[in-house]
């Protein structure tokens, strides 16, 4: 079955500073993988997806991800923290090639410090 | 285009009291889906509705229904209220293919007593 697992649920940075936000999966097949993100009393918004194409994937907000097969990752970037990026970030796999249904992992809460 | 919208934003019920919880889309989307997002446990699925017509459980399906009212609206039901049904729920819709992005509405907070 697809899982995803996202290390460490609150990370911290200062402004201007590189953010990295990890995400592993398992999945039997080969994984359509999604990051979302989530502000405050706000609903979920996509910030980019793999879905086999190119391994490093763009994403808005100047965001982006690089799929990893050998390491079954998919982890988060952006060069230089703002403070508007200070939100929680979901990592999310789709449940086989069916239904399409996304697998959640538990979040991570970014804060960016001044 | 109002995209997935949720109603209502914020309910307290008390324990036994049944209510449903509204989502409808304008995106002409085939799928849609219900969520619950409670700390630490990120969003785990309720029910979905592949297409108008068609429901089927999800992850966490006890004491919650649902119906799939035509293709834009899709309802939750809560039939007896629990305390352990405090949480948010989000709506999504997603058009057709298993790749394409599901779109979340501004979500419901639910509070049982």
């Amino acid at each position: 079955a697809q899982s995803v697992t996202q290390l460490g649920s609150h990370v911290s940075v200062s402004e201007g500073a590189l953010v990295l936000l990890r995400c592993n999966y398992s999945s039997s097949v080969p994984p359509y993988l999604f990051w979302y993100v989530q502000y405050p009393n706000q609903g979920l918004q996509l910030l980019l997806k793999y879905t086999s194409a190119a391994t490093l994937v763009k994403g808005i907000n100047g965001f982006e991800a690089e799929f990893k097969k050998s390491e079954t990752s998919f982890h988060l970037t952006k060069p230089s923290a703002h403070m508007s990026d200070a939100a929680e970030y979901f990592c999310a796999v789709i449940e086989g090639r069916s239904q399409g249904n996304l697998i959640f992992g538990k979040g991570t809460k970014l804060s960016v410090k001044p | 285009n109002a995209g997935v919208t949720q109603t209502p934003k914020f309910q307290v019920l008390k324990t036994g009291q049944s209510m449903t919880l509204q989502c409808a889309q304008d995106m002409n989307h085939n799928s849609m889906y219900w969520y619950r997002q409670d700390p630490g446990m990120g969003l785990r699925l309720i029910y979905y509705s592949a297409s108008e017509g068609t429901t089927d459980k999800g992850e966490v399906p006890n004491g919650y229904n649902v119906s799939r009212l035509n293709k834009r609206e899709f309802s939750l039901r809560l039939e007896s209220a629990a305390p352990s049904q405090t949480s948010v729920y989000f709506c999504a819709s997603r058009k057709d293919r298993v790749q394409e992005t599901q779109y979340f509405g501004p979500g419901t907070r639910l509070l049982v007593l």
